[in-house]
């Protein structure tokens, strides 16, 4: 089955400590992207990819960081400069600039304390 | 800048109860329009969508249309059920060159037997 995969599902760390996201996909798609959901504040776009070894900055981008080495796989490191990591991390793909949907992960649930 | 107004939550309704869920946007261009859907616990999956003035887009008994001259487009069904409780998210994209979705805060619907 096609789909999106992020790893785990529920994620711990301690302050100070950088953490690396996990998100592959089989849908062969060209675009990706993640995203932060807080409760009550809708998605915000953190970073996106358009194709391997290029990516752009989303809206709260800061002590975030991500890399595209492959077509599959973008993941996300959340550093020690991020001010207030805990949140849903979800992760997303689309074909490219002329498709319309993205399609999403299950989301991984990072707990910093 | 783009922005995506929802009306806020919870919605709670008994089953079989007529849904509306309100959504105003701010755009320039000619943007296209999203309906997705998030369970609990779990990432969000397109509900509908609708690319032009005066479209409708529909899945699963859910219908929304896009209105232009009110710059809404608000997410009806007429009957509910139980398991459409989830965290409904509006959400606009600019234009064809554009990858960055804009998301309401989304709106809780639960429905009880």
């Amino acid at each position: 089955d096609g789909g999106i995969t992020q790893s785990p599902k529920y994620l711990f760390r301690k302050e100070g400590q950088n953490v690396t996201l996990s998100c592959e996909q089989n849908l062969n798609h060209d675009a990706m992207y993640w995203y932060r959901q807080d409760p009550g504040q809708g998605l915000r776009l953190i970073y996106y990819s358009q194709i391997v070894n290029d990516f752009q900055k989303g809206d709260i981008a800061e002590g975030y960081s991500v890399s595209r080495e492959k077509k599959e796989s973008f993941p996300l490191t959340v550093t020690s400069a991020q001010k207030n990591p805990t949140a849903f991390y979800l992760c997303a793909s689309s074909l490219g600039q002329a498709a319309y949907e993205q399609y999403f992960g299950p989301g991984t649930r990072l707990t910093v304390t | 800048g783009n922005s995506v107004t929802q009306m806020e939550g919870p919605v709670t309704l008994s089953e079989e109860a007529f849904l509306t869920i309100n959504c105003t946007y701010t755009a320039t261009g000619y943007p296209s329009l999203f309906w997705y859907v998030q369970y609990p616990g779990e990432g969000l999956q397109l509900l509908l969508k609708a690319t032009k003035a005066d479209d409708k887009g529909s899945n699963k008994g859910f219908e929304a249309t896009y209105r232009k001259e009110t710059t809404s487009f608000h997410l009806e069904k007429g009957s509910v059920q139980v398991s459409d409780s989830a965290v409904y998210f509006c959400a606009l994209k600019p234009g064809a060159g554009s990858y960055q979705l804009t998301f309401g805060k989304g709106t809780k619907l639960s429905v009880i037997p």
